[in-house]
């Protein structure tokens, strides 16, 4: 079973548009990390933010804003005022307690139009 | 910190040959992860190294894969008699932590193999 889902394959906005990202993930440990990463199309993963599944506060920085809701096992991520900068694919990705590896999402291929 | 270094960038070549992968990790970074990345998916564990340890492998490392990282410093990913199917964007990246993996990973630009 896909630990991670990202339903949303592509997204297109046009610039300073906001736009949100979803991401539902499945896990049955207590202790869990959940991640975002940006891969430009350059290729190289770029980490944005991790979240403890103890902490279930918000983050923004800057112009991203993250929304993590154990209720409904969602981390979803928005963008403020987007930019074409802002144009990459976007994974999320669950580390658990018990175990090592990174289980990422498909991707959200986000295209930010001038 | 030079980052996460793979080399080489891309590599061609026939079905049924052998192919050998480098990563360099951050230095002070005790962990090694390899993932596996094709077209329109997210990147998909391999295996993992705490120090010279390799302690996790996933099913999908088949007996043609394999992975050392002999003084725990950089790794290698060895592909023996490769497959159509082995075509992909090969992953490195590492961490520095205890036995849980919470801290973020960070990665190389990867080696994309391409079987002709």
């Amino acid at each position: 079973a896909q630990k991670v889902t990202q339903a949303q394959t592509e997204i297109s906005v046009v610039e300073k548009e906001d736009v949100t990202l979803d991401c539902v993930y499945e896990t049955r440990d207590t202790t869990y990390y959940l991640f975002w990463y940006k891969q430009p199309p350059s290729g190289e993963l770029v980490f944005l933010i991790r979240r403890n599944s103890f902490d279930e506060q918000n983050e923004i920085s800057g112009r991203y804003s993250w929304n993590f809701q154990k209720s409904t096992s969602s981390f979803n991520f928005t963008i403020t005022a987007s930019q074409v900068v802002d144009s990459a694919v976007y994974f999320c990705a669950l580390s658990e307690w018990t175990g090592n590896q990174f289980y990422f999402g498909t991707g959200t291929s986000l295209t930010v139009i001038p | 910190d030079t980052g996460v270094s793979q080399n080489p960038r891309h590599k061609i070549t026939k079905r049924g040959q052998n192919v050998t992968f480098r990563c360099d990790p951050i230095s002070e970074h005790n962990r090694l992860y390899w993932y596996r990345q094709t077209l329109g998916q997210g990147p998909e564990f391999l295996t993992y190294f705490q120090n010279e340890a390799q302690l996790e492998k996933s099913r999908l490392l088949s007996d043609r894969f394999s992975a050392e990282r002999p003084k725990g410093s950089f790794s290698t990913l060895e592909i023996q008699r490769t497959e159509q199917g082995d075509s992909a964007m090969y992953l490195c990246a590492s961490s520095f932590g205890g036995p849980r993996g919470n801290q973020p990973q960070h990665f190389g630009d990867g080696t994309r193999l391409s079987i002709l």
